[in-house]
């Protein structure tokens, strides 16, 4: 175990649907992440919050939309998503989130398919 | 842009033998770098790391070297186990320190 839990395992939705994944840490951690693994395709980071505020956003379509409670939990809520977006998401944290020589402890991911 | 990738999306390696999974980076700034083990129907482990004042660094079967001048690193496996089959990545910071660039990872297979 890695202390970085994630819910649903897998998650079956159509495009107009709306669901959230969720993403626990045990870590004690100030920062947490969400990203998406496509197949053959680099891990490509989608947000970042350090101390719950939302400091780095890639440029991600606004039909996800994150949201950080606080520094434990974190949640990527979907709304009329594509089937592109079909991918693995996984959530990471690390302990500060602002310096360069960090690890990130990724979670077992959410496996998304849209139809 | 800056870039941190793979050479080779696949090896196979016989049992006992040692495995070496290379992988490339483009900015010659960065000064760390971390290695993670992804299995199959799990997220990314960390395996190791390494800052750019070190050469080589060495775990428990593993071990990290870094070329600066050439800009690449390894990770080699000594004595490769069914365990170790997964996809291998190489990570390592961008200009802003803000994030990693991970690699496409190379699939590493263990025949007994």
């Amino acid at each position: 175990e890695t202390g970085v839990t994630q819910t649903p395992r897998h998650l079956v939705m159509g495009m107009t649907n709306k669901k959230s994944l969720k993403c626990e840490q045990h870590l004690g951690h100030n920062a947490m992440y969400w990203y998406k693994q496509s197949a053959k395709k680099p891990l490509e980071l989608m947000f970042v919050y350090s101390l719950e505020e939302r400091v780095e956003n890639n440029s991600v379509p606004s039909r996800f939309s994150p949201e950080c409670p606080n520094s434990s939990h974190l949640f990527l809520h979907l709304h009329t998503l594509q089937p592109e977006d079909s991918a693995l998401y996984l959530c990471a944290s690390s302990q500060n989130g602002r310096g360069r020589n960090e690890k990130l402890f990724f979670g077992s991911g959410t496996q998304l398919s849209v139809l | 842009g800056e870039s941190v990738g793979l050479h080779l999306p696949t090896l196979s390696v016989q049992e006992g033998d040692n495995s070496i999974i290379n992988c490339a980076y483009s900015n010659s700034a960065s000064d760390y770098f971390i290695w993670y083990k992804q299995e199959s129907g799990k997220g990314p482990q960390f395996i190791i790391d390494i800052r750019s004042n070190m050469d080589k660094r060495q775990g428990q079967r593993v071990t990290v070297l870094l070329n600066k001048t050439v800009k690449h690193l390894s990770l080699q496996i000594a004595a490769t186990q069914p365990g170790d089959s997964a996809v291998y990545f190489c990570a390592g910071p961008d200009p802003t320190g803000n994030q990693f660039y991970f690699g496409t990872g190379t699939s590493l297979t263990v025949i007994p």
